[in-house]
């Protein structure tokens, strides 16, 4: 069974600041994958990001970045130079073997003009 | 890219009725759809696996005989609340993942509101 933990609920930031969303998973598959998605004010979820166990390789995309650390099963999601359009509910989720993707409780990032 | 879709995105009915809503994958098909129940402020809670052409897998606490799921085709699986309560309003999500394999990429619908009164 994966579980995934985001202990931040909720973040506030003002513009321009970077932000660091924290997402530990628990996981006994050996083939594991993670995701990002975020949630805006109407509802529906925008895929972010899809890594799979195999690969330990940070990413980058624009202003987002993502750092991926088996050691201490984290997978941290960090925005640089927050923009009010970021905010949003964003979810860390895992799948395992099967194919259901377990999310996390979601942390609410609001960025303060 | 791949897009699914939900219709309706709203819908208000009254206590007894039955809501269906329907998830259509628009350019892949999905033998594997997912429905996800979503309450205010809190995380997405997988409701059903649905597989086309077979019976549903429903979750622990989620009773099949209330939430009845069809998925006739490969790019069509509909969730239908039946006699419908004040407790079942919440916002439902269906996924679908292309390909086959684990390493498809999910994607989600629109989501459907459903608010009982």
């Amino acid at each position: 069974a994966q579980k995934v933990t985001q202990a931040q609920t909720e973040i506030s930031v003002v513009e321009k600041e970077d932000v660091t969303l924290d997402c530990v998973y628990e996981t006994r598959d050996t083939t594991y994958y993670l995701f990002w998605y975020k949630q805006p004010p109407s509802g529906e979820l925008v895929f972010l990001i899809r890594r799979n166990s195999f690969d330990e390789q940070n990413e980058i995309s624009g202003r987002y970045s993502w750092n991926f650390q088996k050691s201490t099963s984290s997978f941290n999601f960090t925005i640089t130079a927050s923009q009010v359009v970021d905010s949003a509910v964003y979810f860390c989720a895992s799948s395992g073997g099967y194919q259901k993707v377990t999310f996390g409780i979601g942390t609410k990032l609001q960025v303060i003009p | 890219g791949a897009v699914v879709s939900q219709h309706p995105s709203w819908v208000i009915c009254k206590s007894g009725t039955s809501v269906k809503i329907e998830c259509r994958s628009l350019d892949f098909q999905a033998t594997t759809m997912f429905w996800y129940r979503q309450f205010p402020k809190q995380s997405l809670m997988l409701m059903a696996t649905s597989n086309e052409g077979s019976k549903a897998t429903y979750e622990q606490g989620v009773e099949k005989d209330k939430f009845l799921i069809n998925h006739a085709s490969l790019t069509l699986s509909t969730l239908t609340v039946t006699s419908a309560h004040p407790e079942d309003s919440s916002f439902y999500i269906c996924s679908a993942r292309a390909g086959t394999a684990n390493t498809g990429e999910l994607f989600f619908g629109e989501g459907s509101r459903l608010t009982v009164l």
